[in-house]
């Protein structure tokens, strides 16, 4: 089946520095990928769509200068929190678009800045 | 615009009973809508979809979930619930012409031996 990866799974960085996230399909290509956000016991909050070799497009309200995202291949994409607060600490999800319906989804990294 | 509502934030049964999550979707166009199950620390795992077809859906780990499109419900079903089966459930909704999912809150199952 269609397996997504994220790397880190935990990271804890100091208030001012970025942190990457990487997003990959393992076993597939995709050629958009998704990246949500959740707060403890609340559900996802859509940050971007990532397509493939073009610009990501962000949902209303996401700083697009504080979380970049690129997709520079079929199976990679990354987002960067950028000069992370600790506001920004919270479980980061990303997820693939397989085929026409589906999404399958990393198993999540957690920020915690501190 | 696309919505879902969980109504009920936990849901307590014992283990062996019937366990049943309520989700009643939003969409302007027909809708596509999905379960998911998450564990701590974890990402969501995929268990039903319907996109069309029969109403009854049958998915992953023994659940199935029925679509009413006139009371735009989407529930979701377990005849026996196992302990196993605690966990954070998502319903998800999409609408056809649009990749973007939309989530409720969550229900968080508590299957008590």
């Amino acid at each position: 089946g269609a397996v997504v990866s994220q790397h880190p799974s935990r990271v804890i960085c100091k208030s001012g520095t970025s942190v990457k996230i990487e997003c990959r399909s393992l076993d597939f290509q995709a050629t958009t990928m998704f990246w949500y956000r959740q707060f403890p016991k609340q559900s996802l909050m859509l940050m971007a769509t990532s397509n493939e070799g073009s610009k990501a497009t962000y949902e209303q309200g996401v700083e697009k200068d504080k979380f970049l995202i690129n997709h520079a291949s079929l199976t990679l994409s990354t987002l960067t929190v950028t000069s992370a607060h600790p506001e920004d600490s919270s479980f980061y999800i990303c997820s693939a678009r397989v085929l026409a319906y589906e999404q399958y989804f990393g198993p999540g990294t957690r920020l915690t800045v501190t | 615009a696309q919505s879902v509502a969980q109504p009920e934030d936990q849901v307590n049964v014992a283990e062996g009973n019937p366990l049943t999550v309520k989700c009643t979707y939003s969409v302007s166009g027909n809708p596509y809508l999905f379960w998911y199950v998450q564990y701590p620390n974890r990402g969501l795992q995929f268990l039903l979809k319907y996109i069309t077809g029969d109403n009854l859906v049958k998915g992953s780990y023994g659940f199935e979930a029925e679509f009413n499109k006139s009371q735009t419900s989407f529930h979701l079903k377990k005849p026996s619930a196992l302990v196993s089966d605690s966990a954070l459930y998502f319903c998800a909704v999409r609408e056809a012409n649009d990749y973007k999912l939309s989530f409720g809150a969550g229900t968080t199952v508590t299957v008590r031996a």
